[in-house]
């Protein structure tokens, strides 16, 4: 079965400064797809960055980048120069072909100023 | 285009009543499905549509139908609340399942069974 795993149910970062979340994921497909969605506190869900497995390239959206290693099925998201906007809780999900898309538990970002 | 919509945005049940979630979408996708969320425990999947007239379980099923009989509608029906279906249920829609394509999720539903 799939699982998608994140580890830091919470964490604080300041304006300005970097920070990266943690997920790994387990599935036996060679071909998946994997996403980081963002929800604010206004609930809706949000698409902040997606990659496929089959590239090695690491996916960049503007501050937002990820750490791609599929060997170790590990999937960080990392957030450059935060702001105050991206407090909000960050899931990790993984798609592929067959089944629906899987949510990890979260992990809640905090940017204080 | 209004994207995923979902009706009501609130609802308070008492045990043991019934009532129907309603999601609709006008983007033409042929995958739609439904989330539960609750607090530590991220989204669960409860049913998901691969089309028109297809509907399968999720890791949550029990307690909930699913039926879909248009391309634009999949409603979610609770057959008999119970306190545990307390949560807040989100609709997604995209063109395919298991694949790149991003998932457009509608506002959510707070539902609360007393």
């Amino acid at each position: 079965a799939q699982t998608v795993t994140q580890s830091q149910p919470e964490m604080s970062v300041q304006e300005a400064e970097t920070v990266t979340l943690s997920c790994t994921y387990d599935t036996s497909e060679n071909n998946y797809y994997l996403f980081w969605y963002k929800q604010p506190p206004s609930r809706q869900m949000i698409l902040v960055i997606r990659q496929e497995a089959y590239k090695q390239q690491n996916a960049t959206e503007n501050r937002f980048s990820v750490n791609f290693q599929k060997a170790a099925k590990s999937f960080s998201l990392k957030i450059s120069d935060s702001q105050l906007g991206d407090t909000a809780m960050y899931f990790c999900a993984l798609n592929q072909a067959g089944t629906a898309l899987i949510f990890g538990k979260g992990t809640t970002l905090s940017v204080s100023s | 285009n209004a994207g995923v919509t979902q009706t009501p945005k609130f609802q308070v049940l008492k045990t043991g009543q019934s009532m129907t979630l309603q999601c609709a979408q006008d983007m033409n996708h042929e995958y739609m499905s439904w989330y539960r969320q609750d607090p530590g425990m991220g989204l669960r999947l409860i049913h998901y549509s691969v089309g028109a007239g297809i509907t399968d379980q999720g890791e949550v099923p029990n307690g909930y139908n699913v039926s879909r009989s248009t391309t634009e509608d999949f409603p979610l029906r609770l057959l008999s609340a119970a306190p545990s279906q307390t949560s807040v249920y989100f609709c997604a829609s995209s063109y395919h399942e298991g694949t790149y394509n991003e998932q457009f999720f509608g506002p959510g539903t707070r539902l609360t069974v007393l």
